[in-house]
């Protein structure tokens, strides 16, 4: 079956521009999360998202970060007005329950020039 | 300071050779997950553990979870090539609701 899908894959944007990050999980999955990853290090935790629960938002870095999760399926991330320290790879999960195993996706690597 | 330490950060060896990954704590975890990522993809589970004192082998890994439930090491016996990646430790503290990922050890093997 079809694992978590990303996209886009790369995206280069200008400083100050808004980004757009969308999240495609396992169908039937009801937890969803948003991880951000430097080059190389380990993962941060920004955001998930259990059922119909309200969301955890406790690792969005600046309240320039937002993500929904539209009818318990695709996510997305939303960050306005990028700055250069928004550069990473966003990464995002699914698992069956919350704490399960997570299934990632590829990620979006995001430039902000 | 991360709440889940890897050490050590970077290891290079030869193929053919063993290595240990340590995952350190001051605090206790009900349970604690091992991943690896490999470039360009998003990490992959290779086990779960939840009891103090809890060992699990898959092939050539060996991965122990301390008594205290605060450590956890994996052991890779006659690394390969194929076992090179970014590692990964992820654990969910007592009562808490999410993984709190570790920094990762990026582990090279070469033939």
């Amino acid at each position: 079956g079809a694992g978590v899908s990303q996209s886009p894959s790369n995206k280069v944007t200008e400083k100050g521009k808004d980004v757009e990050l969308r999240c495609d999980p396992i169908s039937g999955h009801t937890a969803l999360y948003w991880y951000r990853q430097s080059l190389g290090q380990g993962l941060e935790f920004l955001i998930y998202f259990q059922g119909n629960s309200a969301p955890d938002k406790s690792g969005l870095p600046s309240d320039r970060f937002s993500a929904e999760r539209t009818g318990g399926s695709v996510s997305t991330l939303t960050i306005q007005r990028t700055q250069q320290e928004d550069s990473a790879v966003y990464l995002c999960a699914s698992s069956k329950r919350e704490l399960n195993e997570q299934y990632f996706g590829p990620g979006t690597r995001l430039t902000v020039t | 300071t991360q709440l889940l330490e890897q050490s050590p950060q970077f290891l290079s060896i030869q193929e053919g050779e063993n290595l240990t990954v340590y995952c350190n704590s001051s605090s206790v975890f009900s349970s604690l997950q091992w991943y690896r990522q490999e470039p360009g993809e998003g990490p992959v589970l290779l086990v779960t553990v939840v009891t103090g004192g809890e060992v699990k082998k898959l092939k050539r890994l060996t991965f122990q979870f301390g008594d205290a439930r605060k450590d956890s090491s994996l052991h890779i016996t006659a690394a390969q090539p194929g076992d090179t990646g970014l590692y990964l430790c992820a654990g969910v503290k007592a009562a808490g609701n999410k993984l709190t990922f570790g920094g990762g050890t990026r582990v090279l093997v070469k033939p």
